[in-house]
């Protein structure tokens, strides 16, 4: 009940393609998702956040969806950009507990 | 700078030491978080803290104990008796109000390695 599911594991994307990581989750209580990206060495810092009340947020060539009723939400990435490689994490919380529970992360790599 | 600092950025240990790993914020921020980061695993809570003098085990607490006697600092201890702790450690803080309720605002991170 507690976990969000990613996928794929890691993601190879031609320069200017469209990267798309997908998440899943459980608890229905959730109504905080953001995604944070890592570069190798570095804390993770947070890309893009959505709440359940929007299907969709974008913020430059960032985009969430969000699927309420699947409970399902993604991460895309038009035009990417070799910068954007990096790891890529989903993440779900429910404001009363504070915790952040974690996807395991999606390897991105933009091909130049 | 607001910000998180942790240190130090590379930690060495040998078998049967305790260490212990610091996390310094200055962003006001109540809560704090460790996370422990192994590769393919993502990030793992090990302990929290939501106020001064107060913290809660997180999913992977055995063998890592944590204080919070300011608001501003919660170290992290590795004792001897956790068997495989070599990982990136990632502390994390976040407020409880505002307009970045909910995110959590990462540190540099520590890299740990047993010898």
């Amino acid at each position: 009940q507690q976990q969000v599911k990613q996928s794929p594991q890691s993601l190879i994307v031609q320069k200017g393609g469209i990267s798309i990581i997908n998440c899943a989750y459980e608890n229905t209580a959730f109504d905080y998702f953001p995604w944070y990206q890592q570069f190798p060495g570095k804390g993770p810092a947070l890309l893009i956040a959505i709440r359940p009340d929007v299907s969709e947020k974008k913020e430059g060539r960032f985009t969430i969806s969000f699927n309420k009723s699947a409970k399902q939400f993604s991460l895309h990435i038009m035009d990417s950009q070799p910068g954007d490689s990096a790891t890529y994490f989903c993440a779900a919380s429910n404001g009363r507990d504070d915790k952040i529970i974690f996807g395991k992360g999606t390897r991105l790599h933009i091909l130049p | 700078d607001g910000g998180i600092t942790q240190s130090p950025k590379y930690l060495f240990r040998k078998e049967g030491q305790n260490v212990t790993l610091s996390c310094e914020q200055n962003l006001n921020h109540d809560a704090m978080y460790w996370y422990r980061q192994d590769p393919g695993q993502g990030l793992r809570l090990i302990y929290y803290s939501q106020i001064v003098n107060d913290f809660q085990k997180g999913d992977i607490a055995e063998g890592y104990s944590v204080s919070r006697e300011k608001k501003e600092s919660f170290p992290l201890t590795v004792t001897s008796a956790q068997k495989n702790p070599t990982a990136f450690y990632l502390c994390a803080s976040s407020s409880f109000s505002g307009p970045s309720y909910n995110e959590q605002f990462f540190g540099p991170g520590t890299r740990l390695t047993v010898l």
